[in-house]
């Protein structure tokens, strides 16, 4: 199985300031096609996790352009250009590329 | 109004089975899958399986399988997912999910339903 390795495990963060997410994989998820089957979802507080970025690097319909993704093969980040605080819950990333499908272990972020 | 609305909360006993379900509208049910993901208390998100609406293929998670059923009706745009030999380590919030293929994301998602398991 592919395992994904997030770092932090919690980010405490100033609003207006800058965020940074790293997911690790265990082998790569660059498929042959190009893309990279890994995504990003934020799970807000009591709510279901919804969807940020997917295959990598493209945001989700709704998600602002100041979050962004990027990174290819086993190392990926997820940014946050300034930090608000709509954005505090716990990040997953996941790989697609082959079942069984595996989570990271979530990263908090809370307002400091 | 494009959404998955689950089924409600269940209390079950070791070694019951619990079906949950999963109804979706909005969109066209046979043109994505849905996946199911679950979530222990204070833990993070397991992935559980999918199943291909178009064509019924399923796949489970290795540690599940023999336990765990994923089904849906056409009919009635509905997904179901049962969970047999519960232990109370199912204990968990169960959500449903919809993906497109090839893409595989989760672009929309249930509100999940708590299944406890307790004698």
């Amino acid at each position: 199985d592919i395992v994904m390795t997030q770092s932090p495990l919690s980010l405490p963060v100033t609003p207006g300031e800058p965020a940074s997410i790293s997911c690790r994989s265990s082998q790569s998820l660059l498929h042959s096609n190009g893309n990279n089957y890994m995504d990003w979802y934020l799970q807000k507080p009591g709510q279901s996790p919804q969807l940020l970025i997917f295959l990598g690097s493209n945001r989700a319909s709704g998600v602002p352009d100041r979050i962004s993704g990027s990174g290819s093969g086993t190392d990926f980040t997820l940014k946050i250009s300034r930090v608000e605080a709509e954005d505090v819950g716990v990040y997953y990333c996941i790989q697609t590329l082959q079942t069984p499908l595996t989570f990271g272990g979530g990263t908090k972020v809370e307002i400091k | 109004q494009v959404q998955l609305v689950q089924s409600g909360a269940e209390v079950k006993k070791p070694g019951a089975s619990v079906k949950v379900s999963c109804k979706a509208s909005g969109y066209s049910f046979r043109s994505y899958g849905i996946t199911w993901v679950r979530q222990a208390p204070g833990q993070g998100l397991e992935w559980m399986g999918w199943i291909n609406v178009y064509n019924g293929d399923t796949t489970y998670a290795r540690k599940l399988q023999g336990r765990v059923t994923m089904t849906t009706d056409t009919s009635t745009n509905t997904a179901y997912m049962d969970l047999g030999r519960l232990t109370s380590d199912d204990t968990a919030m169960y959500y449903c999910a919809r993906y497109g293929v090839p893409s595989k994301y989760f672009d929309l998602w249930g509100r999940g339903t708590l299944v406890t398991v307790s004698s």
